[in-house]
């Protein structure tokens, strides 16, 4: 069964700080993971990775895939109130067209 | 262009009743997938559909839930004699023809079942 397993769970930390949260997966026939960010509604696409190496950026985030080791990292550097929020990664197999999520990080960030 | 539209945001049901839960995809999306999300847990997948096709429905439980999504109109799922494990934020996603993955999701309908 395809697993999706996310670390911390929880992550407090001070405005300003890096943050470094975590993704591992098992999968059959991998195609692409992807990171939501989850206020109190909707999940709102942050990336998709598909190949091994090769990083993601969008401002103050940014995202990178070992498909060899079977990870992906997300990180914030010079975190901001706005920035708590759940983290949810997710998985997609070949040929299945739903995603395996993981149980999210819930990351505050403290001013 | 409008997103994803789930209604209702929130819906209170005794146990026993029904609950019907709405979702209208982006505009030229005709993939509709529904998402269950219990208290602190992540999102587990129920049911994939396309225009009047139930495509995947392997995270449906099998009794009490169906899901449809017609022709015209919002893709609907629906819940019979609904009971307290039922509570749950149920989220609908969809995504253009022939892709499956960036999949862009509602607000989501809050069930709390009393």
């Amino acid at each position: 069964e395809d697993k999706v397993v996310q670390s911390p769970l929880s992550l407090v930390v001070h405005e300003g700080d890096t943050v470094t949260l975590n993704c591992s997966y098992e999968v059959t026939n991998f195609r692409s993971l992807l990171w939501y960010k989850q206020e109190k509604k909707a999940p709102t696409f942050l990336f998709m990775l598909t190949s091994s190496g090769i990083e993601k950026k969008s401002g103050r985030l940014s995202s990178i895939l070992d498909k060899k080791e079977l990870f992906s990292i997300l990180n914030i550097t010079a975190t901001q109130t706005g920035d708590s929020a759940i983290y949810l990664c997710a998985v997609f197999g070949q040929g299945a067209q739903k995603l395996v999520f993981g149980q999210g990080t819930r990351l505050t960030i403290n001013p | 262009n409008a997103g994803v539209m789930q209604n209702p945001r929130h819906l209170v049901r005794r146990r026993g009743q029904e609950a019907r839960l709405r979702c209208s995809p982006m505009k030229g999306h005709s993939h509709v997938y529904w998402y269950r999300q219990l208290p602190e847990e992540g999102l587990k997948f129920m049911v994939y559909l396309q225009k009047e096709n139930i495509i995947d429905e392997s995270g449906m439980p099998k009794e009490r839930f169906s899901a449809e999504f017609p022709k015209e109109g919002p893709s609907i799922l629906r819940i019979q004699q609904v009971v307290r494990g039922d509570s749950a934020a149920y989220f609908c996603a969809s995504s253009p023809i022939g892709q499956g993955y960036e999949q862009y999701f509602g607000p989501g309908t809050r069930l709390t079942v009393t």
